[in-house]
């Protein structure tokens, strides 16, 4: 599965929205990007995944770049219950749901 | 959406002894079912997959016959850590996917202390 990059932190302001990027320049064109979070102490917390089409459900909305090479998570509106490690991760279709997580961004929400 | 549950939440054990973790898929079907590791200010880490009436598979760097899997039915998948070490000490979360899911639930993790 394609390796991806992201930034270890960022803060955001409660309300504001919360544009989280991600980098994979090597992924192949039958790999899914998929969004987790993990909140402190808990288990991941599926957001939201697309193959190459913007995606959008209650959570948030995941926009990917025509090419595919980087895409971008956005919260519409941070709460402070959205402080959390966030994870970008890239699935192929042939791997049996394999998740490997990398080291996630950070994402701290203040008032 | 799918509810994966994991007991216990917390468990603290002498060193020596065994640890069953339970991770139960409750409204699904889960033909698959994952184990990871997490340390302190780590990321996830994929110790096994787990195919209901078949042998887990291991990754790298896994003792199998120190973290037992058994998933014996569509809805339950155990890990037991045997003869445990303080170094054994760790998060560990399941989880699941189901049928034409394309996502994976996870279970709110165990947080083993040996003593």
């Amino acid at each position: 599965d394609a390796k991806t990059t992201q930034p270890p932190s960022m803060d955001c302001a409660e309300g504001r929205a919360a544009n989280l990027p991600c980098n994979h320049s090597t992924i192949s064109g039958n790999e899914y990007v998929y969004w987790y979070r993990q909140i402190h102490s808990q288990g991941p917390q599926y957001i939201i995944h697309g193959l190459k089409n913007n995606e959008t459900n209650e959570m948030a909305s995941l926009i990917i770049t025509e090419d595919r090479k980087s895409s971008t998570l956005i919260l519409p509106h941070a709460t402070l219950r959205d402080t959390a490690v966030y994870y970008c991760i890239v699935r192929g279709l042939t791997n049996d749901y394999k998740l490997s997580f990398g080291a996630g961004t950070t994402v701290t929400v203040r008032a | 959406g799918a509810v994966v549950s994991q007991h216990p939440s917390r468990v603290i054990c002498k060193s020596g002894t065994s640890v069953k973790i339970e991770c139960r898929s409750l409204d699904f079907q889960a033909t698959t079912m994952f184990w990871y590791r997490q340390f302190p200010k780590q990321s996830l880490m994929l110790m096994a997959t787990s195919n209901e009436g078949s042998k887990a598979t291991y990754e790298q760097g896994v003792e199998k016959d120190k973290f037992l899997i058994n998933h014996a039915s569509l809805t339950l998948s155990t890990l037991t850590v045997t003869s445990a070490h303080p170094e054994d000490s760790s998060f560990y979360i399941c989880s699941a996917r189901g049928g034409a899911a394309e996502k994976l639930f996870f279970g709110s993790g165990t947080q083993l202390s040996v003593l």
